[in-house]
């Protein structure tokens, strides 16, 4: 079955460092893949996706490229805030599915 | 469009109590998830309906849970008898024909004493 691979956190960082939060996966066919995050005490919200390989997927200064010979899709940001706390789950969903698969989740926290 | 609305936002009951759990999707949207999320489990899918049609209700971990969609604006969760291992926080979310996307509402703390 499908399934998804994401580093555990917490990640804790400084403001203005540069975040990279590890995805893997295993699907058959070509999946969509996914990074939602979600705000304390709110529901999980896209933030941004790929849908084909070697898309890239960008939003509010984040991106993850889907890289199939990998089977991963890395998030990465070049400069985080302190608004950027929160915990991000990668997804996927197969070919011919409606169904998302979640990774684990993994907490950031930036400090000032 | 206000969004996917949960209610209520938070439950406390007592161990065996039934408990109710609703949701308003979006207008449009033809597909409604129904998710629970746990420390141990991280995010479980429940059960999803396609035009109010129940579609896969392997994730609903025991007889104790049922959900229905009686019209395209509503749905209901129900858990009884409820138990303590059934707390965690559940999730409604919406999709559409454009598979690409969940909305998810804000979701509903169920703690069970």
């Amino acid at each position: 079955g499908n399934s998804v691979t994401q580093m555990e956190g917490p990640v804790t960082l400084s403001e203005e460092a540069f975040l990279t939060i590890n995805c893997t996966y295993t699907a058959t066919g070509y999946p969509s893949l996914f990074w939602y995050v979600q705000y304390p005490g709110e529901g999980l919200q896209l933030l941004l996706k790929a849908t084909k390989a070697d898309d890239k997927g960008s939003n509010k200064g984040f991106e993850a490229t889907y890289r199939k010979e990998t089977t991963s899709f890395h998030l990465e940001k070049g400069s985080v805030q302190v608004s950027d706390s929160a915990v991000y789950f990668c997804a996927l969903n197969g070919a011919g599915s409606y169904q998302l698969t979640f990774g684990k989740g993994t907490k950031l926290s930036v400090i000032p | 469009d206000a969004g996917v609305i949960q209610s209520p936002r938070h439950e406390v009951t007592e161990m065996g109590q039934e408990v109710t759990l609703r949701c308003k999707p979006i207008s449009g949207h033809d597909y409604l998830f129904w998710y629970r999320q746990t420390m141990m489990r991280g995010l479980e899918l429940l059960i999803y309906f396609n035009n109010n049609v129940p579609i896969d209700d392997s994730g609903m971990p025991e007889d104790r849970f049922s959900a229905k969609m009686p019209n395209a604006s509503f749905s209901t969760l129900k858990i009884q008898p409820s138990e303590p291992r059934d707390s965690a926080v559940y999730f409604c979310a919406a999709g559409s024909g454009d598979r690409n996307e969940q909305f998810f509402g804000p979701g509903t703390r169920l703690t069970v004493l």
